[in-house]
């Protein structure tokens, strides 16, 4: 089965800028999650879908970071403005919507914020 | 709300060793956990998942076992070898969406 895909690999942009990420997940996964990992930590989730609707996003900077999902398949994970402390790599995992199953993450967007 | 702690932070070890990376978690109301690896620059890849049910799981030279009563877990990894020179990291999922929880990571460095 295909991954999760992500792009762009990289994006190095300045502050104030505006930055957009798209992640495709596993064809038949209701799930889908964002994830921020800074340097030296562990991830860090912003926020879960399932299918179309937003489960959790209590740790999603809702003053500049936004998220969709379109018809529960692909989403947008989207900064304005970006500041310096928002490099980082931006993660996104999805799985099946049954307790009991792992995730699957894609390969990541290594932001930097210049 | 669920914490989940790596030690140690960093390891290095001669290639051939045995060693055993451990991870430890405050709500023991957990799903299942899972261990990934993660490369510089890459995302995660998943080694082994465990359910609560069970308590362990093997995978080639990997082993990770799950102990919910005391908040553990461990992945033993047998005669390692330079390629598994990475980054791991456990996660819980508690009894909610698979939301996960990570810890921060044991970086391995295996030297030939």
């Amino acid at each position: 089965e295909a991954g999760v895909a992500q792009s762009p690999r990289y994006k190095i942009i300045e502050k104030r800028q505006s930055v957009a990420f798209w992640c495709n997940p596993i064809s038949g996964h209701a799930t889908l999650y964002w994830y921020q990992q800074i340097l030296g930590q562990g991830p860090k989730l912003l926020i879960q879908f399932q299918n179309n609707g937003v489960v959790d996003d209590s740790q999603l900077p809702k003053d500049r970071f936004s998220a969709e999902r379109l018809k529960g398949v692909d989403s947008t994970l989207k900064i304005q403005p970006a500041k310096l402390e928002d490099s980082a790599v931006y993660l996104c995992a999805s799985s099946l919507a049954r307790l009991g199953y792992g995730y699957t993450f894609g390969s990541g967007t290594r932001l930097t914020v210049v | 709300k669920q914490e989940v702690t790596q030690i140690p932070a960093a390891l290095s070890v001669p290639e051939g060793e045995n060693l055993v990376l451990n991870c430890s978690f405050t709500d023991s109301a957990i799903y299942n956990l899972q261990w990934f690896r993660q490369d510089p620059g890459k995302g995660l890849t998943s080694l082994l998942l465990i359910q609560s049910s069970q308590r362990e799981q093997t995978s080639g030279r990997l082993n990770a076992s799950l102990d919910k009563s005391s908040g553990r877990s461990t992945l033993y990894i047998a005669a390692s070898q330079p390629g598994d020179s990475a980054t791991y990291l456990c996660a819980v999922g508690p009894y909610n969406f698979n939301k996960f929880y990570f810890g921060s990571g044991t970086k391995l460095n295996v030297k030939p």
